[in-house]
């Protein structure tokens, strides 16, 4: 089972605030890092896929970038938006354990006008 | 595309009594999911399938059984519910299961054994 940590747990933010929070993971055996958006009462729905160190991907006011020798993937809202609250999940994909992720707890984010 | 979905979206069964999550998705994928959300704790794999008749064990596979007679369904079947069965399970399919390809989930079945 690999350890994928998330932090914070739960973050609270102004409307119009940046905002960024980490998924740490074991940098062995790296393949790749998901990332999903869930609302609640909803689906998890995809934001990113990120497969090589130093990868940024950007979704409209959403970035993640990816270090894979350290072992860590920030993500970050810019400008947060009350539609923006949900819980962020991150998922690792590791050499030995092909398609299947592992998904760390999730960082709440709560968007207050 | 109706994407994946499941069904029932809620159910209340009480323990020792049986039942199976359906999951269908349209969109041809191989790889298919079962996960279960515990609060605080994140998606856990229960089963997974990478074509029909092909299914292996995920992290939390006790009190499961799962099958995959086509490409389109795999149901999860509950023997014997236990209270700690209680939980969202959400079913999930992608296009590989080499990790680089996001999994679409389900909108999931809330299951409380009393």
């Amino acid at each position: 089972i690999l350890n994928v940590e998330q932090s914070p747990q739960s973050l609270h933010v102004q409307e119009g605030d940046s905002t960024n929070f980490t998924c740490s993971f074991p940098s062995s055996n790296f393949y790749a890092l998901h990332w999903y958006r869930w609302e609640t009462a909803k689906s998890p729905e995809a934001l990113f896929v990120m497969t090589l160190n130093g990868d940024e991907k950007k979704k409209g006011r959403i970035s993640a970038t990816l270090n894979t020798k350290e072992g860590y993937s920030y993500l970050y809202i810019k400008g947060s938006q009350p539609e923006d609250s949900a819980t962020y999940l991150c998922a690792l994909c590791a050499t030995d354990s092909w398609g299947k992720l592992q998904f760390g707890a999730g960082t709440q984010v709560v968007v207050t006008p | 595309n109706a994407g994946v979905t499941q069904t029932p979206k809620f159910r209340i069964l009480k323990i020792g009594q049986s039942m199976t999550l359906q999951c269908t998705q349209d969109m041809n994928h191989n790889y298919m999911y079962w996960y279960r959300q515990d609060p605080g704790m994140g998606l856990k794999l229960i089963y997974y399938s990478v074509g029909a008749g092909i299914t292996d064990k995920g992290e939390v596979p006790n009190g499961y059984n799962v099958s995959r007679s086509t490409t389109e369904d795999f149901p999860l079947r509950l023997e014997l519910a236990a209270p700690s069965q209680t939980s969202v399970y959400f079913c999930a399919s992608s296009y590989d299961l080499q990790g680089r390809y996001t999994q679409y989930f389900g909108p999931g079945t809330r299951l409380t054994v009393l």
